[in-house]
């Protein structure tokens, strides 16, 4: 299958710093990737679609100047927590949709605000 | 609005017996369905996708049965394996590049 990777694979910030994750298809270009987050247990939660050149579209409740999302080509899109806060901790997933319309994901970020 | 059930949310299985695991979905136009394993502290690994037209699909010892009229899909994994012990999560699409509709999952644990 399609190979996703995400950068970094863990973090650790402060509180009030800014983190950006990057996520990548390796083999293949994908117009629309989709950002996730997962807390222990659970199943993924949408954050929001990226759309390479156009703004992201974010799901209900998800804060758009909190969680900046750039898709600034056909292989790259990237998360950025804004002013992150512990409760901001999680492990964001990143998917994306390959042309069959399949879709892989990559591996994780795990982030602990401190 | 789409919603996607997977029962049971747990399972345990000795080694070596088939595993049969359920997914069932409120709407029937539904794009294309994915089966997705994921290990803990892990991405997902896609498994098998199938396409609204087709009715199974099989890949080694996974098989994924699709019926659309009865919201229904089915992943059979055969002779199970302690490797097999994950979590299985089936999702939905209504149309291409559209999001996936996730089910809560299924935990599965194969004891040797």
């Amino acid at each position: 299958g399609a190979v996703v990777s995400q950068h970094p694979s863990r973090v650790i910030c402060k509180s009030g710093t800014s983190v950006k994750i990057e996520c990548r298809s390796l083999d293949f270009q994908a117009t629309t990737m989709f950002w996730y987050r997962q807390f222990p247990k659970q199943s993924l939660m949408l954050m929001a679609t990226s759309n390479e050149g156009s703004k992201a579209t974010y799901e209900q409740g998800v804060e758009k100047d909190k969680f900046l999302i750039n898709h600034a080509s056909l292989t790259l899109s990237t998360l950025t927590v804004t002013s992150a806060h512990p409760e901001d901790s999680s492990f964001y997933i990143c998917s994306a949709v390959a042309g069959d319309n399949e879709q892989f994901f990559g591996p994780g970020t795990r982030l602990t605000v401190l | 609005k789409q919603e996607v059930t997977q029962i049971p949310a747990a399972l345990s299985v000795p080694e070596g017996e088939n595993l049969v695991l359920n997914c069932s979905f409120t709407d029937s136009a539904i794009y294309n369905l994915q089966w997705f394993r994921q290990d803990p502290g892990k991405g997902l690994t896609s498994l098998l996708l199938i396409q609204s037209s087709q009715r199974e699909q099989t890949s080694g010892r996974l098989n994924a049965s699709l019926d659309k009229s009865s919201g229904r899909s089915t992943l059979y994994i055969a002779a199970s394996q302690p490797g097999d012990s994950a979590t299985y999560l089936c999702a939905s699409t209504k149309a291409a590049g559209n999001k996936l509709t996730f089910g809560g999952g299924t935990r599965v644990l194969v004891k040797p």
